[in-house]
């Protein structure tokens, strides 16, 4: 089975520009995340969302940040305008449902701020 | 709220020989805990998932344990290879949501 893809894998944008990232999760997973990791740090959770619908964004930026999953299955999160604290690497990640059930992980975007 | 904690933060060891990655949580109250490889440059690859109910897992030469009232779990690496280089990453999660991260172990395994 196709894993989670991820576009582009590397962005490079001056500060105040704006970004977009694409996740498309593996085929019949309701529960999508977004996931900041920046450098030296493990994961955190930006954004989730059970089919399209957000399940928990408290820790999502939202004066810069936003994300959707119009059709409940690829999802977007754009950053606008960006700072130089986000250069990062973005992670996408799919579950069957939510709860306890295995994440599985794209390869993550790796954007610069400069 | 969840803290989770990694020791040590990196570990150089010489091919064959077993180790012991460790994992610390603050909260009990876990859904379970799920223990990651990254390579450098890319995404999480899952290794092994242990439910709140169980006390271990393995895969090959893994092995994961989880004691939940003293909040730690172990990952077991047995007769490591140059190919086992990587960063381990030990989350748990917590209510329906999402995966608390530790920071890593970064490991290399000497040829």
């Amino acid at each position: 089975e196709a894993g989670v893809a991820q576009s582009p894998r590397y962005k490079i944008i001056e500060k105040r520009q704006s970004v977009a990232f694409w996740c498309n999760p593996i085929s019949g997973h309701a529960t999508l995340y977004w996931y900041q990791q920046i450098l030296g740090q493990g994961p955190k959770l930006l954004i989730q969302f059970q089919n399209n619908g957000v399940v928990d964004d408290s820790q999502l930026p939202k004066d810069r940040f936003s994300a959707e999953r119009l059709k409940g299955v690829d999802s977007t999160l754009k950053i606008q305008p960006a700072k130089l604290e986000d250069s990062a690497v973005y992670l996408c990640a799919s579950s069957l449902v939510s709860g306890g059930y295995e994440q599985y992980f794209g390869p993550g975007t790796r954007l610069t701020v400069t | 709220k969840q803290e989770v904690t990694q020791i040590p933060a990196a570990l150089s060891v010489p091919e064959g020989e077993n180790l012991v990655l460790n994992c610390s949580f603050t909260d009990s109250a876990i859904y379970n805990l799920q223990w990651f490889r990254q390579d450098p440059g890319k995404g999480l690859t899952s290794l092994l998932l242990i439910q709140s109910s169980q006390r271990e897992q393995t895969s090959g030469r893994l092995n994961a344990s989880l004691d939940k009232s003293s909040g730690r779990s172990t990952l077991y690496i047995a007769a490591s290879q140059p190919g086992d280089s990587a960063t381990y990453l030990c989350a748990v999660k917590t209510g329906a949501n999402n995966l608390f991260f530790g920071t890593g172990t970064r490991l290399t395994v000497i040829p």
